[in-house]
């Protein structure tokens, strides 16, 4: 099948990096997304790799290794909006465009 | 832009009605999604548009399930004879094909099914 696995809950400090892991297992993998998810809100789109190594936009930076089926979120000098769910999702190769999302994982940012 | 827009925010019905909802895309963009989500979970796919020609349905989206975009522009989605299982949110989200990766939602349609 195909699935994603992401860290449950991480918490951190304001001010502080916070890194989320992403690990993969999907065929015909095409690229890995990032959402942030506030409650009761909608996903908002933080960031895409489709090529192995750093994106980054902002405070906020993401990785690809396809080799390691692996990515990570990284969030530098941490403020209390950042308090959210967040999501990697990933692309498969001609299926359109369609994501697959991990379960999420729920930021919490302590002052 | 003001982005992807739903309606309704909110529906509630009783088992086995019939519900509708709406999807207004990024005006310029050509793929349009739904996903369904349910409490504690990531969005799960059920269909996509590119243009008007819907491309994909998930094997989630049972018979009940609908989908239209008649002119390539907004989207309904209907659930006929709804069972509380399908009580969750229903997000729509609109790209560009060459962007796939990054899909713009809207704030959802919340469905409670009594």
């Amino acid at each position: 099948g195909q699935s994603l696995e992401q860290p449950s809950e991480v918490t951190a400090v304001e001010g502080a990096i916070v890194q989320i892991n992403c690990t993969y297992q999907t065929s015909g993998f095409y690229g890995l997304s990032w959402y942030q998810q506030h409650d009761g809100g909608a996903p908002t789109f933080l960031s895409y790799n489709g090529l192995d190594g750093l994106e980054e936009t902002g405070r906020f930076s993401s990785f690809l290794s396809r080799s390691d089926s692996y990515g990570y979120l990284l969030l530098q000098e941490l403020q209390m909006k950042d308090s959210a769910s967040y999501f990697c999702a990933a692309s498969i190769y001609n299926q359109g465009g369609k994501l697959i999302f991990g379960q999420g994982t729920e930021l919490s940012v302590k002052p | 832009d003001t982005g992807v827009s739903q309606d309704p925010r909110h529906k509630i019905t009783k088992r086995g009605q019939n519900v509708t909802f709406r999807c207004d895309p990024i005006s310029e963009h050509n793929r349009l999604y739904w996903y369904r989500q349910t409490l504690g979970q990531g969005p799960e796919f059920l269909t996509y548009f590119q243009n008007e020609a819907q491309l994909e349905k998930s094997r989630l989206l049972s018979d009940r399930f609908s989908a239209e975009r008649p002119k390539g522009s907004f989207s309904t989605l209907e659930i006929q004879r709804t069972e509380q299982g399908d009580s969750a949110m229903y997000l729509c989200a609109s790209s560009l094909a060459r962007l796939q990766g990054e899909q713009y939602f809207g704030p959802g349609t919340r469905l409670t099914v009594t």
